[in-house]
């Protein structure tokens, strides 16, 4: 059974970087998949924030890309999102999924940031 | 990017009965489409991948169809269980993109 649990401060202060893990169980991100992550403002919809395949390679929503990073470690099991210059508009909850053929199989329970000062 | 809308924002349906929610993709997607629910203060869940096929564990009264540019999620006899928000996501281009969500409530 794939488990997805995210992790990372719950606040953030405006302009600094937001920094999440998604720790994956029951399954070895080394061996296929892609990874994405996707957010929920309160009361809101939800928004893609971008995906990666486990050798690397990545696709970000373009209104968010030039504030993104998402990586990979193997070693831990694990997968990153660094999101740099936070506003208020990026307090969400974030979570993250197991995507196959761009659909998002699997997911964490996902984990509230605000940014706030 | 691909614009997903979905009707109405709100059903409202009794217990028993069927739903009929509507998903419309702003340019054809094939049949690139997925249903997910969204209880409160949990996860979504996927239903329904390709349009029409249930995800693994989904009860068959549940059923997608539709292709190109308008897609359809019928719950065939609402559970008490089936309250809640759907959201359709086209699967077909990036960016990938959701609708807005149509809430399920009882009537």
């Amino acid at each position: 059974q794939v488990q997805l649990q995210e992790s990372g401060p719950g606040l953030v202060k405006p302009s600094e970087t937001l920094s999440l893990t998604c720790a994956v169980s029951g399954y070895s991100i080394s061996s296929g998949f892609y990874w994405g992550w996707i957010r929920q403002p309160p009361g809101k919809g939800l928004e893609w924030i971008g995906t990666m395949y486990h050798s690397g390679s990545t696709y970000y929503n373009p209104s968010l890309k030039s504030r993104l990073i998402i990586s990979v470690d193997t070693s831990k099991n694990h997968f990153s999102l660094k999101m740099t210059s936070v506003t208020a508009a990026d307090t969400a909850v974030y979570y993250c999924a197991r995507d196959s053929s761009s659909v998002h199989e699997y997911w964490g329970q996902g984990t509230l940031v605000t940014v706030s000062s | 990017d691909i614009v997903m809308t979905q009707s109405p924002a709100t059903l409202s349906v009794s217990p028993g009965e069927r739903a009929t929610l509507s998903c419309r993709a702003s340019q054809y997607i094939s049949r690139n489409l997925a249903w997910y629910q969204q209880k409160p203060g949990q996860a979504p869940r996927l239903l329904i991948y390709d349009a029409s096929t249930r995800a693994t564990g989904i009860p068959a009264r549940f059923s997608g169809s539709g292709s190109g540019t308008e897609f359809t999620l019928t719950i065939s006899s609402l559970q008490s269980e089936d309250f809640a928000v759907y959201y359709c996501q086209q699967s077909d281009n990036w960016p990938l993109t959701f609708g807005g969500g149509t809430k399920v409530e009882i009537k």
